[in-house]
């Protein structure tokens, strides 16, 4: 079946630090990926997302390239604030609508 | 873009009432609707997936008259914990998704369920 493995959190970045947050899976065909951020109370918003291989998703600062050979999909922030503190999952879908998260990884921006 | 609304966005409730969440999408026909638990700092876990005018899906360990999914129309989607007790306490989440495959999900803000 289907599966995304994100890094462990929680991770702890001071404004303007570099982040980058790892994502794996396996899937059996060629699913879109997707990254999701949750702020606390809140539902999930899509943060971007990539269709096929070699696609770059990108929005608000963050990047993530479908990378098919090593079946990633790393998120990339070059210089993080403090409004970016909230939970970020990896997510894969294939079927229609269905999707598979990774565990969440949280983020604490300190100024 | 698109916009699912949940309601309420926090219930509390004495042991042994039924609660009922409701989901709806207000600018998209949402053909399938799924409903998540979610505990406090973990992932969201999947309990149903519901196509309109069928039956839901319930995944694996999920109790199906517990758990009421209703999926009347192509904008409405509802979630009844029946005869609640304080373990499905839990953050609920809803999210919609139209006829298109590999579409990324529209999630609602959520709902907390707290049973005193």
């Amino acid at each position: 079946g289907n599966s995304v493995t994100q890094m462990e959190g929680p991770v702890t970045l001071s404004e303007e630090a570099f982040l980058t947050i790892n994502c794996t899976y396996t899937a059996t065909g060629y699913p879109s990926l997707f990254w999701y951020v949750q702020y606390p109370g809140e539902g999930l918003q899509l943060l971007l997302k990539a269709t096929k291989a070699d696609d770059k998703g990108s929005n608000k600062g963050f990047e993530a390239t479908y990378r098919k050979e090593t079946t990633s999909f790393h998120l990339e922030k070059g210089s993080v604030q403090v409004s970016d503190s909230a939970v970020y999952f990896c997510a894969l879908s294939e079927d229609a609508g269905k999707s598979t998260f990774g565990d969440g990884t949280t983020l604490t921006v300190k100024p | 873009g698109a916009v699912v609304s949940q309601h309420p966005s926090w219930v509390i409730c004495k042991s042994g009432t039924s609660v009922k969440i409701e989901c709806r999408s207000l600018d998209f026909q949402a053909t399938t609707m799924f409903w998540y638990r979610q505990f406090p700092k973990q992932s969201l876990m999947l309990m149903a997936t519901s196509n309109e005018g069928s039956k839901a899906t319930y995944e694996q360990g999920v109790e199906k008259d517990k758990f009421l999914i209703n999926h009347a129309s192509l904008t409405l989607s509802t979630l009844t914990v029946t005869s609640a007790h304080p373990e499905d306490s839990s953050f609920y989440i809803c999210s919609a998704s139209g006829q298109i495959s590999n579409q990324p999900q529209h999630f609602g803000d959520g709902t907390r369920l707290s049973i005193l």
